[in-house]
């Protein structure tokens, strides 16, 4: 089934850990998103890519670093990571230009002790 | 900052109910898009509203876009227990407001709907 890949599903990890969240899509859609939910606050954009080799910074970037080497993959690193990075992440993607419908992936819950 | 604050953020309602969900901003959308969450999944597209005052229909939900286009609402009859889920709203700014740069959407703060047996 054609969507967005994403893992870990879950993970529990200590603070001032590394650690990268992966999301591959098959359906070559250009723009990649990454978001982080929170109870209350919604859906807030980490990072974004319009298309492969480009990225930009979204609402919330800081402590988080992205890359997009092509189309199908868009990783998220946290380099140390923070109690207050505890969050459900998703991953998202649309066609570029488009204001048509984002498809997310199913989350990495992550939990940071 | 363009914020979307939904209302209520909870509700808990009897299957048959009829129920309204809000979502409001203090600034202009070119569209606005509606997604329900179910628990350990991403959000699904339920329906984009572009123009002022437009009304979609999807079975029992009913969607409205503000004819100023700085709100929308969306009303289910008759609830039912399938319905249950988080209900976020996401608006698209307007081109001129990010030199072009259209493609962040700008999600609610999500409306957490029970609908008991």
């Amino acid at each position: 089934i054609a969507g967005i890949t994403q893992a870990p599903t879950s993970q529990i990890l200590a603070a001032g850990r590394r650690m990268t969240l992966r999301c591959t899509q098959d359906m070559r859609h250009n723009a990649m998103y990454w978001y982080r939910q929170d109870l209350g606050l919604g859906l807030r954009l980490i990072h974004y890519s319009n298309t492969a080799g480009t990225t930009g910074k979204g609402e919330v970037p800081d402590g988080y670093s992205v890359s997009r080497a092509n189309t199908d993959d868009f990783p998220l690193t946290l380099a140390s990571a923070v109690p207050s990075q505890t969050s459900v992440y998703f991953c998202a993607s649309r066609e570029t230009g488009s204001t048509g419908e984002l498809f997310f992936g199913e989350g990495s819950r992550l939990t940071v002790l | 900052t363009q914020l979307l604050e939904q209302s209520p953020q909870f509700l808990s309602i009897q299957e048959g109910e009829n129920l309204t969900v809000y979502c409001n901003s203090s600034s202009v959308f070119s569209s606005l898009q509606w997604y329900r969450q179910e628990p350990g999944e991403g959000p699904v597209l339920l329906v984009t509203v572009v123009t002022g005052g437009e009304v979609k229909k999807l079975k029992r939900l009913t969607f409205q876009f503000g004819d100023a286009r700085k709100d929308s609402s969306l009303h289910i009859t008759a609830a039912q227990p399938g319905d249950t889920g988080l209900y976020l709203c996401a608006g698209v700014p307007p081109r001129v407001n990010y030199g072009g740069a259209t493609n962040k959407l700008i999600f609610g703060t999500g409306t957490l709907l029970a609908v008991q047996p």
